[in-house]
């Protein structure tokens, strides 16, 4: 079964880091893109972060860039976020997802769309 | 920055009924678009990628179809199962990724 288990969550202080962690399992995770997906409390969707399957390619929402840091391990079947100089409209629930073809496929052409999410860590930025 | 609006807010409709939700591109995404379903309390799920294609998994009444700057998510015959938030989201001019406000389908 492939799945995503995001960790790293919290409460933390105005200015303080946070690093999340997404444990994945069931899938070939050095094959995929990964992205990192938040939801602040009762609002929409907003894409925070993804990486290619190499790390190769990166891109950042600009909200976050110069404060935020995706990078992935593939040999640990992990991918992270480090969150610094974090601030109260960071509060929200941040998903790991995985990208919907592997880097292999005729279909590839970079990061994309995000088929399996994981259930979502929660960080609470405040004083 | 491409941004992504979504119309209606809220549409409220019956079981059985045909649901349209609009999703329109500061730009052209070309056919770069996706559509999510959201329950409360889950994660979002993909319903269709590349503008029509649809997810595995996906019931057929889901239909997507538009390209450039403008796109429609079609269900055809609301199921209680339904009744969610929609999102599109373009992958047009990766390295930045965005999502719709989204659309709220509720029962009439």
């Amino acid at each position: 079964e492939v799945q995503l288990v995001e960790s790293g969550g919290g409460l933390v202080q105005p200015g303080r880091s946070l690093r999340l962690s997404c444990a994945a399992s069931g899938f070939t995770f050095d094959d995929y893109a990964m992205h990192w997906v938040r939801q602040a409390p009762g609002k929409g969707l907003e894409w925070v972060s993804g990486i290619s399957w190499n790390s190769g390619s990166i891109g950042y929402a600009d909200s976050v860039k110069g404060r935020f840091t995706i990078s992935r391990d593939n040999a640990k079947n992990s991918l992270y976020l480090q969150m610094n100089s974090l601030r109260a409209e960071d509060t929200a629930l941040y998903y790991c997802a995985k990208d919907i073809h592997p880097y292999s496929s005729s279909w590839y052409f970079g990061p994309s769309y995000m088929d399996v999410w994981g259930k979502g860590t929660t960080v609470t930025v405040s004083s | 920055e491409i941004v992504l609006t979504q119309s209606p807010a809220t549409l409220s409709l019956s079981p059985g009924e045909r649901a349209t939700l609009s999703c329109r591109a500061s730009q052209s995404v070309s056919s770069y678009l996706a559509w999510y379903q959201q329950k409360p309390g889950q994660a979002p799920r993909l319903l269709i990628y590349d503008a029509s294609n649809r997810a595995t998994g996906i019931p057929a009444r889901f239909s997507g179809s538009g390209s450039g700057t403008d796109f429609t998510l079609t269900i055809s015959s609301l199921e209680p199962e339904d009744f969610a938030v929609y999102y599109c989201q373009q992958r047009s001019n990766w390295p930045l990724i965005t999502f719709g406000p989204g659309t709220k389908v509720d029962i009439k």
